[in-house]
């Protein structure tokens, strides 16, 4: 059974870093083909894709915040963090984990993550 | 990037009705296309995945067309459980772009 969870800060301040952990069961990020990334939706809003992670260390970043964003991976501990530095109200968001299998759309979702960005 | 445009945003139907949603997209995806459905405060959930696949678990009545840059997804007869928010979303290529959402409403 693939599972994923999110965790991390529910409120940020503007300007501070967000670091967002994804821990995953289920698979392994070694296997060939599968990644882990994350997407964000606003409250009341779309949803936006941010940054995956790739088996063989291939990372991909939305261009318009791809100066803002890094991912990395520990496969041996089966996580992903992601990092977004400079935080505005603006991210305020759920943040939600998911896995990418090779060739397929987003079949797994972690349960998702709310960040509110305030003072 | 790929631009995704969904239609209507909001949809009115009665339990029963055949309803159908349309993705656009700016340039050709093939048919890496995938549909999702999102309820109230819970992760989006896979529909359809290559324009027409339906995935393991999802009801008959949902089903998918399309390729290129024109898209359907089609409820032969819609349930309680079916009123949500559906998404398109490509993944032909970076950055993977999502539709803005259709509300389907009673």
């Amino acid at each position: 059974q693939i599972t994923l969870k999110e965790s991390g800060p529910t409120v940020v301040k503007p300007t501070q870093t967000l670091t967002l952990t994804c821990a995953f069961s289920g698979f392994s990020l070694g296997s060939s083909g599968l990644g882990v990334g994350w997407i964000r939706q606003p409250p009341g809003k779309a949803l936006e894709w941010l940054a995956v992670i790739y088996w063989n260390d291939a990372e991909y970043y939305s261009p318009s915040l791809k100066t803002r964003l890094s991912i990395t991976k520990d496969t041996s501990k089966n996580q992903v963090v992601l990092t977004m530095t400079n935080m505005d109200p603006v991210d305020t968001a759920t943040y939600y984990c998911i896995q990418k299998g090779s060739g397929r759309a987003l079949a797994y979702w972690g349960q998702g993550t709310l960040v509110t960005v305030s003072s | 990037d790929i631009q995704m445009t969904q239609s209507p945003s909001t949809l009115s139907a009665s339990v029963g009705d055949r309803v159908t949603i349309t993705c656009r997209a700016s340039q050709s995806l093939s048919r890496w296309l995938a549909w999702y459905q999102q309820k109230p405060g819970k992760a989006p959930q896979l529909l359809i995945s290559m324009a027409s696949n339906l995935e393991s678990g999802v009801p008959s009545r949902f089903s998918g067309s399309g390729s290129g840059t024109e898209f359907t997804l089609t409820i032969s007869s819609l349930q309680p459980d079916d009123f949500s928010t559906y998404y398109c979303q490509q993944y032909n290529s970076y950055p993977w772009t999502f539709g803005q959402g259709t509300k389907v409403e009673i």
